[in-house]
């Protein structure tokens, strides 16, 4: 089975920077993945990690480490529209292609 | 605008019924899959279609049902229908079974079991 932690909830103030955690157990990994929600929206996709190492794609970089079981998305120049919840989906190995979530960090960026 | 369509937006019902969702993925998008987004059990995994085939099967009900037609469209089929069953609905394609794909998500239906 699979298993994903991150952070209900944090709250940053406009133009800082944030770190959201996700960390992982699962019975195999193919690859991890980053989506952004709006409330009551679809998920847009934000980032991939399957290789250790930080993933960068303007102000939002991702990281992940294999053998930590464990990612986080870093959000720069933080904008009032970076408020949404973040969602870290884990995909397993195996020849289905399906996504386990997390439960979404809220993030809420004040002025 | 992901390319991902699903009908209805919004669909009102009541207990014991049956709906039926749809879902049209991104042209070229061989892979269909379903999650279900509740408040307080977040994105489930429901089933997944590939060229028309079940894939892959998560957490979904025997009173759930879905199926990926020659056109690659989808359906999700909802019946004798329960209040906990009120949530939103997302589809999702992807090109094939490939291992770097993204999945890329439709607007959603939200389903009210009054």
């Amino acid at each position: 089975g699979q298993n994903i932690d991150q952070p209900t909830e944090m709250t940053a103030t406009e133009g800082a920077i944030v770190q959201i955690n996700c960390t992982y157990q699962t019975s195999g990994f193919n690859g991890l993945f980053w989506y952004q929600q709006h409330a009551g929206e679809a998920p847009t996709f934000l980032s991939y990690n399957v290789l250790d190492g930080l993933e960068e794609k303007g102000r939002f970089s991702s990281f992940l480490s294999r053998s930590k079981g464990y990612s986080y998305l870093l959000l720069k120049e933080l904008q009032m529209k970076d408020s949404a919840s973040y969602l870290c989906a884990v995909r397993a190995s195996g020849s289905a292609r399906q996504l386990t979530f997390g439960s979404g960090t809220q993030l809420t960026v004040l002025p | 605008d992901s390319g991902v369509t699903q009908t209805p937006k919004h669909l009102i019902t009541a207990t014991g019924q049956r709906v039926t969702l749809r879902c049209s993925p991104r042209s070229g998008d061989l892979s269909v899959y379903w999650y279900q987004q509740s408040l307080d059990q977040g994105l489930q995994f429901l089933i997944q279609y590939y060229n028309g085939e079940e894939r892959a099967k998560g957490n979904i009900l025997e009173r759930f049902s879905a199926q990926q037609f020659p056109d690659l469209h989808s359906e999700l089929n909802l019946s004798s229908l329960e209040l906990g069953d009120s949530a939103l609905y997302f589809c999702a394609s992807s090109p094939g079974l490939g291992q770097g794909e993204t999945q890329y998500f439709g607007p959603g239906t939200r389903l009210l079991v009054l």
